[in-house]
């Protein structure tokens, strides 16, 4: 069955560093996701993808947070300037699209920021 | 605002019914859903319930819509261990562009 695929499971990095979280989604789906949950709390939205454009975001979803789909299977999340804040689970959703609205989640990138 | 609301907790007895609530805010939401997370995994759908539906049901599960009220709830008939997780409830915004999750509901199932 396929599945989103995250890498890595874990990413430790130091304050103020870039990072780049890695998704893969299913591979004929077309709108792409990112959400964050800090540990013990809710599942947050940050960004939506569609078409090479990013959909809609969240307030969290700042200058120092982009998207990109580099290819045709790869969709990242990066990071700036990471802040102590930052440190959270980090999932990738996909779907195929509106009309069928089941969100594919990935099993998350855990991000530590020290 | 945008906010989706649950109770924190519940703890049910195996093979009781286990009712989730939720509510929610945005009254033009095309779907609701119901998400399980096991403890260190990621989200998985369990079920979601069209906007004009009151009722779905799934096999264990059946949802309750009732949008006057704006709330939605999840009822696991014959509760097993295998059912301890958070289940979240979520709504989405912006036709589907955005969707807005609680902060989960604990379930603990005794055996």
């Amino acid at each position: 069955e396929p599945e989103v695929t995250q890498t890595p499971s874990h990413q430790v990095t130091q304050m103020g560093q870039e990072v780049i979280l890695r998704c893969v989604p299913i591979s004929n789906h077309l709108y792409f996701y990112w959400y964050r949950q800090i540990l013990g709390q809710k599942v947050e939205f940050l960004v939506s993808f569609y078409n090479n454009e990013i959909s809609e975001k969240s307030e969290i979803f700042d200058d120092q947070f982009s998207v990109e789909r580099p290819d045709g299977s790869n969709f990242t999340l990066k990071i700036r300037s990471t802040k102590l804040e930052d440190s959270a689970m980090y999932f990738c959703a996909s779907s195929v699209g509106l009309a069928v609205p089941e969100q594919f989640f990935g099993p998350g990138t855990r991000l530590t920021v020290l | 605002g945008e906010d989706v609301e649950q109770s924190l907790f519940l703890s049910v007895r195996e093979g009781d019914s286990s009712v989730i609530n939720c509510t929610y805010t945005d009254s033009s939401s095309t779907y609701l859903y119901w998400y399980k997370q096991e403890p260190g995994a990621g989200l998985q759908l369990l079920t979601y319930i069209f906007s004009n539906m009151d009722m779905k049901q799934d096999q264990r599960l059946t949802v309750l819509l009732n949008k006057k009220d704006k709330h939605l709830s999840l009822r696991i008939a014959d509760t097993q261990t295998g059912d301890s997780a958070i289940y979240f409830c979520a709504e989405d915004y912006t036709g589907g562009f955005k969707t807005i999750f609680g902060a989960g509901t604990r379930l603990f199932v005794k055996a």
